[in-house]
């Protein structure tokens, strides 16, 4: 069955201290892995799709890359507005969207 | 532009009823996308729909169905309530590409 394992699954950081979130999926028939940002009591909002193994995207303080069975996100120097749950999804060829179950971030000032 | 919303925002309902939720899509959108989402749970895929027509379904039971409008609005329907069916029901609009899927507010629903 198609996965998306995401770790860990939640994360202290103190603002400025960077790092990055795993995302890990089963390859067959990937047509493109969405990170998302939710906040409590909220949906998800759209930050990047990648489609292929070395694209890399970019907004403000976080850099999403993708391999061919990972996908990362960096978090550079992170506010503490930062601070919400980092979802991974996978898009497969039957237009089934698959989650994580997140990483929830939480940024000390 | 406008995003995507949805109604109710919240919703309690008796185990074995039946629920009606709706959305309207993002303007231009023509694909529609419902996912339930259990506490400290990440979405589940139920159904997408594109042009009135269901195109892809997750491991949800049929009495879970639902509806698309020429308009791209949609509804998500379920019947016979379970326990088990309290969670956060969000819907998502996108171009038929996918490359970006914009999601709702959610509905909070509770089953008691």
């Amino acid at each position: 069955e198609d996965q998306v394992t995401q770790s860990p699954e939640a994360l202290r950081l103190q603002e400025g201290e960077s790092s990055s979130l795993n995302c890990s999926y089963t390859v067959s028939g990937l047509r493109g892995l969405f990170w998302y940002r939710q906040d409590p009591g909220k949906g998800p909002e759209f930050l990047f799709t990648l489609y292929s193994a070395g694209e890399e995207k970019e907004k403000e303080r976080l850099k999403a890359t993708l391999t061919k069975k990972e996908s990362f996100l960096h978090i550079t120097a992170p506010k503490p507005e930062d601070s919400a749950t980092y979802l991974c999804a996978r898009r497969d060829r039957d237009d089934k969207i698959i989650f994580g179950k997140g990483t929830r971030l939480h940024i000390l000032p | 532009e406008t995003g995507v919303t949805q109604s109710p925002t919240h919703l309690i309902k008796t185990r074995g009823q039946q629920v009606t939720l709706r959305c309207s899509s993002q303007s231009g959108h023509n694909t529609v996308s419902w996912y339930q989402q259990a506490l400290g749970q990440g979405p589940q895929f139920i159904f997408q729909y594109y042009r009135e027509e269901e195109n892809g379904r997750g491991n949800f039971p049929p009495r879970f169905s639902g509806l698309q409008f020429p308009n791209y609005s949609s509804e998500l329907n379920v019947n016979a309530l379970e326990l088990d069916d309290s969670a956060l029901y969000l819907c998502a609009s996108s171009l038929a590409d996918g490359h970006g899927y914009t999601f709702g507010s959610g509905t909070r629903l509770t089953v008691v």
